[in-house]
């Protein structure tokens, strides 16, 4: 069974410019969680979406948004990038009784 | 709103050593807690999963133990080996509702010397 996936593995950009990260969860799994980890700042929750809905987001501004299509893939959209959002993006699947499962990761640096 | 502390944040010892992790959260309504390992630059290893009703897990030469009620999680690594360098990340989840995503401490740094 495949794991967690994310693309790309790096996505270099320039400040002011839109990243968009894509998460694809184990099959089966209908909950799709964006954590960001930041240089000395450790793990942060971003937003989790749960059957196409967000339910639920960190404390983090409007420009950090996402979506969750019908095949329960995510897409995690930064837009106005700032040089601070320079991070490993993880994203992670669940199911309902078990474990969060983590995907590899997207670095983003901004420039 | 929820806190996770790991101490210490980091270790170093010889190859061979058993040792221990800590971790401690300040609120006890926790559905799980998750021990991750992190190799650098990487994604997050999922080592032991602890539901709020259980006491501990173990997988091979590791032990995770929960006191729900002190707000206190130990993993146990025995006779440690230089491939057990790597952070190790502690994690709780709230019991329902909007509280179900992963609450991280900040991690321990290991490194076990050969």
């Amino acid at each position: 069974e495949a794991g967690v996936t994310q693309s790309p593995t790096h996505l270099i950009k320039t400040r002011g410019q839109q990243a968009t990260l894509r998460c694809s969860p184990i099959s089966g799994h209908t909950s799709v969680y964006w954590y960001q980890q930041a240089l000395g700042l450790g793990l942060q929750f971003l937003l989790w979406y749960d059957e196409g809905e967000e339910r639920n987001r960190g404390n983090f501004p409007p420009r950090f948004s996402g979506r969750q299509f019908p095949n329960y893939s995510s897409e995690l959209n930064v837009n106005a990038l700032e040089l601070e959002d320079s991070a490993l993006y993880l994203c992670a699947s669940y199911l309902v009784g078990y474990e969060q499962y983590f995907g590899p990761g997207t670095r983003l640096t901004v420039t | 709103k929820q806190e996770v502390t790991q101490i210490p944040a980091a270790l170093s010892v010889p190859e061979g050593e058993n040792l221990v992790l800590n971790c401690s959260f300040t609120d006890s309504a926790i559905y799980n807690l998750q021990w991750f390992r992190q190799d650098p630059g990487k994604g997050l290893t999922s080592l032991l999963l602890i539901q709020s009703s259980q006491r501990e897990q173990t997988s091979g030469r590791l032990n995770a133990s929960l006191d729900k009620s002190s707000g206190r999680s130990t993993l146990y690594i025995a006779a440690s080996q230089p491939g057990d360098s790597a952070t190790y990340l502690c994690a709780v989840r709230g019991p329902s509702g909007s509280a179900r995503q992963l609450t991280f401490g900040s991690g321990t740094q290991l490194t076990v010397l050969p």
